[in-house]
């Protein structure tokens, strides 16, 4: 079966760092996708990882193990615009296959 | 990026009605698809296609089609709308390579009453 796991809901302050981790299992795996999608809006493509290890973007950053079935989103000096759905997805197994899509994890940034 | 249209932004109709909400794409991507999502909760895929003369159902498919006759062009259809149809319904696409990304239009907010 195909399982993402990500938390439904976090909240931090302004200025602050947090991280929305994400766990897989798939039947494959052929890359792992963040998308930051605004209330009411498409979700917009934020980092891709095929291989172990960190990609920064900015204050934006994402990490991927492969032996755990994990990942995590890294936002730095949180800004309220944050403010979104942040959305895990991963590609299974060839490249023609759907994205799996986790449920999605709502950021609150707070003053 | 890839440049995806969705129209019409924003539809409201009554029930029973047939209804085809358009996605189209600049960039000749092979790979397009229909997802439905409701305010705060998650995607659920509907219909998506390989290419041209290719069309696959999703998760959520058995009260709607597409057709993908051209590979810009990818509408979805409604034979005859509910008010369970009411959701937002947004359209993707992804380039011809195995691990190329994916990106949405727009969407289209569609309310049947």
């Amino acid at each position: 079966g195909q399982n993402i796991d990500q938390p439904t809901e976090m909240t931090a302050t302004e200025d602050a760092i947090v991280q929305i981790n994400c766990t897989y299992q798939t039947s494959g795996f052929n890359g792992l996708f963040w998308y930051q999608q605004h209330a009411g809006e498409a979700p917009t493509f934020l980092s891709y990882n095929v291989l172990d290890g960190l990609e920064e973007k900015g204050r934006f950053s994402s990490f991927l193990s492969r032996s755990k079935g994990y990942s995590y989103l890294l936002l730095k000096e949180l800004q309220m615009k944050d403010s979104a759905s942040y959305l895990c997805a991963v590609r299974d197994n060839s490249g023609n296959t759907p994205l799996v899509f986790g449920k999605g994890t709502r950021l609150s940034v707070i003053a | 990026e890839a440049d995806i249209y969705q129209t019409p932004r924003y539809l409201v109709i009554g029930t029973g009605k047939k209804i085809t909400l358009e996605c189209s794409q600049t960039m000749g991507h092979d790979k397009m698809y229909w997802y439905q999502q409701d305010p705060g909760m998650e995607l659920h895929l509907i219909h998506y296609s390989y290419g041209v003369n290719s069309t696959e159902k999703g998760d959520l498919s058995s009260e709607s089609t597409v057709s993908r006759i051209r590979t810009e062009h990818f509408p979805l259809t409604l034979e005859s709308a509910r008010p369970s149809h009411t959701s937002q319904y947004l359209c993707a696409t992804a380039g011809n390579r195995g691990t190329d990304t994916q990106y949405f239009g727009p969407g289209t907010r569609l309310t049947v009453l």
